[in-house]
């Protein structure tokens, strides 16, 4: 059975702090891993990694995935109230997305 | 626990056909649903959101009458994809919510998606 899990489930931090969320899986036929941010309706999507050791960034957030040791981290550094959200990690087989159950970040001024 | 099924997993049928796609909550009541469809580029759309008894409500630009959603218990809501089409083909995720214990907002639990297939 295909598994995703996200630590810690909830983190609160001051504005201006750097944050890593955890992502480990154990998914069949791994294809890919992808993060989203949730903050009201449907999950935004942050990034895809298929290669394992490749830094992918988009301003103030980097993401990186070993596929060896089958774990993920989104990084956020300089954070922001707007970065309070719920952080979800799935991962991707031939035909399932799995997701892990996310990181509640709560950034406080 | 919150495990959240789809069946099938994969469907493949010809265009004109209507395919029906189940979203179960195994081990807990949810009290809402929601629908997405997942894009080439990972986006995931939010289709609409059910909840039990009631009728579900639409997102924008999502028609009603070709993506029914019956949500016909706490623990089981459906999306007909009714005269199907090769453009409906996509990734369908469906999503579970329940009130976290202890928390002041919606666990929101994701089923494994079903992948639909138009010909």
């Amino acid at each position: 059975e295909d598994k995703v899990v996200q630590s810690p489930l909830s983190l609160v931090v001051h504005e201006g702090d750097t944050v890593t969320l955890n992502c480990s899986y154990e998914v069949t036929n791994f294809r890919s891993l992808l993060w989203y941010k949730q903050e009201k309706k449907a999950p935004t999507f942050l990034f895809m990694l298929t290669s394992s050791g490749i830094e992918k960034k988009s301003g103030r957030l980097s993401s990186i995935l070993d596929k060896k040791e089958l774990f993920s981290i989104l990084n956020i550094t300089a954070t922001q109230t707007g970065d309070s959200a719920i952080y979800l990690c799935a991962g991707a087989g031939s035909y399932q997305l799995t997701f892990g159950k996310g990181t509640k970040l709560s950034v406080i001024p | 626990g919150a495990v959240v099924s789809q069946h099938p997993s994969r469907v493949i049928c010809k265009s004109g056909t209507s395919v029906k796609i189940e979203c179960r909550s195994l081990d807990f009541q949810a009290t809402t649903m929601f629908w997405y469809r997942q894009f080439p580029k990972q986006s995931l759309m939010l289709m609409a959101t059910s909840n039990e008894g009631s009728k579900a409500t639409y997102e924008q630009g999502v028609e009603k009458d070709k993506f029914l959603i019956n949500h016909a218990s706490l623990t089981l809501s459906t999306l007909t994809v009714t005269s199907a089409h090769p453009e409906d083909s996509s990734f369908y995720i469906c999503s579970a919510g329940r009130r976290g214990a202890g928390l002041s907002y919606n666990e929101q639990f994701f089923g494994p998606g079903t992948r639909l297939t138009v010909l």
